[in-house]
């Protein structure tokens, strides 16, 4: 069974410009979640999808969004790039169970802003 | 505010030993319990889930959770070289939040040869 995948691998911006990274889900999945991790630090909770609605978000500014399409694959947004949008982004796919199941993280897309 | 708690460490033992590394929680209504690994510079791993109170085991990891005291605990026994990494626990199905889940900050274990 394929795992999360993610695209691109890196990805290199500079300051103000906008940034487009890519998840696609383990196949049954339908919730995706967006996560922040800087060098060095915790996860950050960015953004919940589920079933093509946002369910959640993180304390992030409103230049972070995202969507869910139809075949539940999702993708992240970072306009009006900041230094400190530097990171890496972890998508990661979970299957919305009575009493919870596990999450499945994909390898990550590493920006970096100029 | 949901929160997950763990010691940051440094955890160091030496190849051999048992590491223990623990998990707080705040919220009562959490129901499963995970525990990643997370190599430098790579993404977090699943390594265990844990939903009831007692033990599980699976191979050389055992959770442990204690809902009661809202603890949730992870032991590698005979810790090799290749279990340093940071481990993150995390929490979900907490009450009125769905599928949200919650990682504590993470715990950096360092096994020494």
């Amino acid at each position: 069974e394929a795992g999360v995948t993610q695209s691109p691998t890196h990805l290199i911006k500079t300051r103000g410009q906008q940034a487009t990274l890519r998840c696609s889900p383990i196949s049954g999945h339908t919730s995706v979640y967006w996560y922040q991790q800087a060098l060095g630090l915790g996860l950050q909770f960015l953004l919940w999808y589920d079933e093509g609605e946002e369910r959640n978000r993180g304390n992030f500014p409103p230049r972070f969004s995202g969507r869910q399409f139809p075949n539940y694959s999702s993708e992240l947004n970072v306009n009006a790039l900041e230094l400190e949008d530097s990171a890496l982004y972890l998508c990661a796919s979970s299957l919305w169970a009575s009493g919870g199941s596990a999450q499945y993280f994909g390898p990550g897309t590493r920006l970096t802003v100029l | 505010q949901k929160e997950v708690e763990q010691n940051s460490g440094p955890l160091s033992v030496p190849e051999g030993a048992i590491a223990s590394l623990n998990c707080t929680y705040s919220d009562r209504g959490s129901q499963s319990f995970f525990w990643y690994r997370q190599y430098s510079g790579k993404s977090p791993e699943l390594i265990m889930f844990i939903y009831s109170n007692g033990d599980k085991e699976d191979g050389r990891f055992t959770a442990q959770l204690n809902k009661a005291s809202q603890y949730v605990s992870l032991l590698i026994r005979d810790s090799q070289p290749s279990d340093s990494a940071t481990y993150l626990c995390a929490v979900n199905g907490e009450s009125g939040t769905g599928n949200q889940f919650y990682f504590g900050t993470g715990t950096s274990l360092t096994v020494i040869p």
